[in-house]
């Protein structure tokens, strides 16, 4: 069964600067899906961004980017000139290819906090 | 558009009552999927419909059963609801046919079991 591993409970980042959260997965699969979703206080799941794991290169999203390592199974995110409405909780996600499941498995969260 | 529209937002039961919890959207997708959101936990899979006419059981049934009701609705109900069950509950959909299209989500309902 697939697993997605978030080890930093809880970050913080000063505003405008760069910070990494940390994802990695664990797969016997060569083709799936990850992605990051953010849960604002508000509680929805909004999708940040997605990688494909046949693709090579890295995904981005105007502030947002990933680091994709499929060898070492490592899926980070990336967010740059951080901003107070990025407060938030921060869950990767993995997804099957194909099928009519693609239910998703989710990492335990990143809670992200930002200081003016 | 609304998107995934779950009802009620929040609710409050005691120990045996029963509710069933409601989700619609509204995007013509085919696949529906129910979760539950703990404390320090991430989202995991309670049940999830691929198709219209069937369901199939996630990572956490038990206690739960649900309804594809048609192609919009999928409900999820609680027979007897008991303290394990307070959580907060996510509906999802997808459209289920290009593996790389994301799931789309509620805003969830958050329960209290008393």
């Amino acid at each position: 069964a697939q697993t997605v591993t978030q080890s930093q409970p809880e970050m913080s980042v000063q505003e405008a600067e760069t910070v990494t959260l940390s994802c990695t997965y664990d797969t016997s699969e060569s083709d799936y899906y990850l992605f990051w979703y953010k849960q604002p206080p508000s509680r929805q799941m909004i999708l940040v961004i997605r990688q494909e794991a046949y693709k090579q290169q890295n995904a981005t999203e105007n502030r947002f980017s990933v680091n994709f390592q499929k060898a070492a199974k490592s899926f980070s995110l990336k967010i740059s000139d951080s901003q107070l409405g990025d407060a938030a909780m921060y869950f990767c996600a993995y997804r099957s290819p194909g099928g009519s499941q693609g239910n998703l498995i989710f990492g335990k969260g990143t809670k992200l906090s930002v200081k003016p | 558009n609304a998107g995934v529209t779950q009802t009620p937002k929040f609710q409050v039961l005691k120990t045996g009552q029963s509710m069933t919890l409601q989700c619609a959207q509204d995007m013509n997708h085919n696949s529906m999927y129910w979760y539950r959101q703990d404390p320090g936990m991430g989202l995991r899979l309670i049940y999830y419909s691929a198709s219209e006419g069937t369901t199939d059981k996630g990572e956490v049934p038990n206690g739960y059963n649900v309804s594809r009701l048609n192609k919009r609705e999928f409900s999820l109900r609680l027979e007897s609801a008991a303290p394990s069950q307070t959580s907060v509950y996510f509906c999802a959909s997808r459209r289920g046919l290009i593996s790389n299209q994301p799931q789309h989500f509620g805003d969830g309902t958050r329960l209290s079991i008393l």
